[in-house]
């Protein structure tokens, strides 16, 4: 089946430092979706992105979607405290039944005051 | 006020006994999905449902089971025959079965823990 790799698996930085993380994978996706989880919350969509090459932003954070249609980047500028969490990227294929997603396995931030 | 509701959001039962985890959605959804996660772990895909009526198993399905009676409606149960049901059980729903614009939003968890 599908997969995505996503890294880094966790990233420990200080406050005001930019982030950024990536997800790669061998098959060719539809739609880059980037995915926020607060402890004990359910994820929250941050950017969803539709065509290869697209560039969105959303506030501080910045989503692309790979020229290869394989690969997405995520970057946050200015990092403060509560970016901290989780982060999912996922990818939609049109070949998928029923439009499931599939999720890397995120990126975990911690971000010290 | 549209969105997923999930209830309860904490669960606590003992060994043995089935329980039904809850998920609605008024977003009109025609898909709905439910994950497993597991702590430092990311999201597993037990059921998803593309219609009424109708339900696939995903990755993990076994010592689950679902049913979707109804389009607002998905509920899970964890039944004894789940080896290790502690975990945190995410609901999810998208808007339509195929296109590339189906994104899936999710509900805010029920954290399930089996004593």
């Amino acid at each position: 089946g599908q997969q995505l790799n996503q890294s880094p698996q966790s990233m420990f930085i200080q406050e005001g430092e930019d982030v950024s993380m990536n997800c790669t994978s061998s098959s060719i996706f539809n739609t880059w979706l980037w995915y926020k989880q607060d402890p004990g919350e359910g994820p929250v969509l941050l950017i969803a992105l539709y065509k290869a090459g697209e560039l969105t932003s959303n506030g501080r954070l910045t989503a692309q979607f790979g020229i290869t249609r394989k690969d997405s980047f995520l970057n946050i500028s200015a990092s403060i405290p509560s970016d901290v969490g989780i982060y999912f990227c996922a990818g939609l294929s049109l070949n998928t039944n029923a439009g499931k997603s599939t999720f890397g396995d995120g990126t975990t931030l911690t971000v010290k005051p | 006020d549209g969105g997923i509701t999930q209830s309860p959001k904490y669960l606590f039962r003992k060994e043995g006994q089935n329980v039904t985890l809850s998920c609605e959605q008024n977003l009109n959804h025609d898909a709905m999905y439910w994950y497993r996660q597991d702590p430092g772990q990311g999201l597993r895909l037990i059921y998803y449902s593309q219609i009424v009526n109708d339900f696939q198993k995903g990755d993990i399905a076994e010592g689950y089971s679902v049913s979707r009676e109804k389009k607002e409606s998905f509920p899970l149960t964890v039944t004894s025959a789940q080896k290790n049901p502690t975990a945190f059980y995410l609901c999810a729903s998208s808007p339509f079965v195929s296109g590339s614009r189906n994104e899936q939003f999710f509900g805010p968890g029920t954290r399930l823990t089996v004593l």
